[in-house]
């Protein structure tokens, strides 16, 4: 599917291990967004880059770790994680400027034992 | 910062009813009230959206009202039908850095029965 797409789809890791999730817009949109889905609770946004430059940081604990090479990529570096952070987290990209319009990737559906 | 409430958070309806559902959000600052659906295990997807210089907007079955005074801002889908059952969010941006940032209800589980 092309639009904005994640990898993995799926994760299961240890709290001591260390992983990367993965999101590609393919929209010529110039922002993107890390959000975190759990049960029963409201989007959470993570961190928001515009034009590769990071402009919001909600509070985030640093054990997620956001880098954003170029407007078309994004990761999320996973270290040292809780069993709380098991959720599904979502990327989504927009065009600043013009429609405010965000698209959302299929997610990665995070496990933390 | 922004808060947005969203009710109800489960809405069960007869397929061809019609089904309503509300958001109120707190910042006079936001100006743009975007509505999401997601079906179980996909991504959400925009349904209809509405900015703050219009009062209401349509799209074939489903239409969006803002009452910018008392903020608030509703969902209407008539002729429901079981493709409709699905998580619905509301949501409230306010524009920051160029960008415009969400804040988004909890949810509304539609269940619409056959």
């Amino acid at each position: 599917e092309t639009g904005v797409t994640q990898t993995p789809r799926h994760l299961v890791m240890g709290m001591t291990n260390k992983k990367s999730l993965k999101c590609e817009q393919h929209l010529g949109h110039n922002a993107m967004y890390w959000y975190k889905q759990s049960a029963k609770k409201p989007l959470e946004l993570m961190f928001v880059y515009n034009f590769k430059e990071q402009t919001e940081n909600n509070s985030v604990p640093s054990r997620f770790s956001p880098e954003c090479p170029n407007s078309s990529h994004l990761f999320l570096h996973l270290h040292t994680l809780q069993p709380e952070d098991s959720a599904l987290y979502l990327c989504a990209s927009s065009q600043v400027g013009r429609e405010n319009t965000q698209y959302f990737g299929p997610g990665t559906r995070l496990t933390v034992l | 910062g922004e808060n947005v409430e969203q009710h109800p958070s489960t809405l069960s309806v007869q397929e061809g009813d019609s089904a309503v559902i509300k958001c109120t959000y707190s910042d006079s600052a936001s100006n743009y009230f975007p509505w999401y659906k997601q079906e179980l295990g996909k991504r959400p997807q925009l349904i209809i959206d509405i900015r703050s210089n219009v009062g209401e907007k349509k799209d074939q079955r489903i239409a969006v009202t803002l009452n910018k005074t008392a903020k608030h801002f509703s969902l209407h889908i008539t002729e429901t039908q079981p493709e409709d059952s699905a998580v619905y969010f509301c949501a409230a941006s306010t524009a920051s850095g160029g960008s415009y940032i969400p804040t988004f209800g909890r949810g509304t589980s539609l269940i619409v029965h056959p």
